[in-house]
């Protein structure tokens, strides 16, 4: 079956450090993958996404790459701020008529100023 | 703006009264979800409708009961809650593409 594995938090930075957070996917076929953000009491907002191998999703400064050969999808933002505390999920979708979402765990970030 | 409507944001019940929340969708999706969120955890997918058809997770507690009366319109409702069904509720749509989008959630408080 499907799964996600996202590395375990909390990841504690300092404002303007270098942000890196593992993804790794089994999938059968070809699924899409996602980054969700989640702020404290809040729902999902898509991050970003990727639909195909080497594919590269960004928004508001993250990026992540869609790496077919390492089963790969690792979140990174070259500066992060007090503001992106949250909790971040990878998910993967494939697609059979409609969107099926396999989360992984989650991990949360703590930005200090 | 097309947006996911949940209410109310919060929903406080008493043990084994039953409960039943609300979304609303304006983005004229076919599919809508409910998935479960406890404290610090992945939302757990329930049970989802694609148009009208109504389809159940295998490990979804009977408690746990949908209604779809139209396209915008989906509720859940939880006949006896017990204290372990305190969390977060979240709904999502989707079209015949794979993306989904989430509504704010509803905190359920189980007294």
């Amino acid at each position: 079956g499907n799964s996600v594995t996202q590395m375990e938090g909390p990841v504690t930075l300092s404002e303007e450090a270098f942000l890196t957070i593992n993804c790794t996917y089994t999938a059968t076929g070809y699924p899409s993958l996602f980054w969700y953000v989640q702020y404290p009491g809040e729902g999902l907002q898509l991050l970003l996404k990727a639909t195909k191998a080497d594919d590269k999703g960004s928004n508001k400064g993250f990026e992540a790459t869609y790496r077919k050969e390492t089963t790969s999808f690792h979140l990174e933002k070259g500066s992060v701020q007090v503001s992106d505390s949250a909790v971040y999920f990878c998910a993967l979708s494939t697609y059979s008529g409609y969107s099926t979402l396999t989360f992984g765990k989650g991990t949360m970030l703590l930005v200090s100023p | 703006d097309a947006m996911v409507i949940q209410n109310p944001r919060y929903q406080v019940t008493q043990f084994g009264k039953p409960v039943t929340l609300s979304c609303s969708q304006t983005l004229n999706h076919n599919v809508m979800y409910w998935y479960q969120q406890k404290s610090s955890q992945a939302p757990k997918l329930l049970f989802h409708y694609y148009d009208k058809d109504f389809n159940n997770e295998a490990d979804t507690p009977d408690n746990f009961q949908s209604r779809r009366p139209n396209t915008s319109f989906c509720f859940l409702d939880i006949r006896s809650p017990g204290l372990g069904d305190a969390a977060m509720y979240l709904c999502a749509t989707s079209s015949d593409r794979d993306e989904q989008f989430f509504g704010p959630g509803t905190r359920l408080t189980v007294l």
